[in-house]
């Protein structure tokens, strides 16, 4: 069954902590989004990757930081310099090319104790 | 800033009425997409209309694009208790990859 997973589904973060949210996709794209959603409000691209091995910063990079060692995966680190985690977060992947259609995840709600 | 926003914030309806969604957009685009999602759940994607296209069907669904006006809309016609969930529209700059989401409307059809 083709698809993008991520997980958990809930996390809690302490304070200081670093807490990494995992996204794998097997649909064999090569590009992979992560967007940050608050409540009531639009989706905002924290990083993404065109490729293996090569990400950028999308518009609200800091306190978070990825990494794309295998195609298939894009971990994404909330740190603890970013003091505003609380949020859902979004994981996407998409075919190579400008502005192909996005597959997502089903999100992961992270919350601050 | 985000590339698109789209009006009305909210809208209610009743079952088997139309809804329709607009969006706008700032700069020049290579596509404009639309998703909806449920709520708690990922985006899903519903259309994609390309810049040299001026209305595009895909069941229940119509979208229209005036470029000239930098403008879209959606239209979800004989509405149904399940297409209840907020919708975004996406567009991005046209020599970037990234790709920029409204606020989103979120329709609410009653039985």
């Amino acid at each position: 069954d083709g698809g993008i997973t991520q997980s958990p589904k809930y996390l809690f973060r302490k304070e200081g902590q670093n807490v990494t949210l995992s996204c794998e996709q097997n649909l064999n794209h090569d590009a992979m989004y992560w967007y940050r959603q608050d409540p009531g409000q639009g989706l905002r691209l924290i990083y993404y990757s065109q490729i293996v091995n090569d990400f950028q910063k999308g518009d609200i990079a800091e306190g978070y930081s990825v990494s794309r060692e295998k195609k298939e995966s894009f971990p994404l680190t909330v740190t603890s310099a970013q003091k505003n985690p609380t949020a859902f977060y979004l994981c996407a992947s998409s075919a190579t090319g400008i502005h192909e259609k996005l597959f997502f995840g089903s999100g992961t709600q992270l919350s601050v104790l | 800033s985000q590339q698109g926003e789209e009006d009305p914030q909210a809208l209610s309806i009743q079952e088997g009425e139309n809804a329709t969604m607009n969006c706008s957009y700032k700069t020049s685009i290579n596509n404009l997409q639309w998703y909806r999602q449920n709520s708690g759940r990922g985006l899903v994607h519903l259309i994609l209309i390309r810049s040299n296209e001026r209305e595009k069907h895909s069941g229940r669904l119509r979208v229209t694009l005036d470029t000239s006006k930098k403008s879209s809309s959606l239209l979800i016609t004989a509405s149904r208790a399940a297409d209840t969930a907020s919708y975004f529209c996406a567009t991005g700059p046209l020599s970037d990859y990234k790709l920029s989401f409204g606020a989103g409307t979120t329709v609410t059809v009653r039985a």
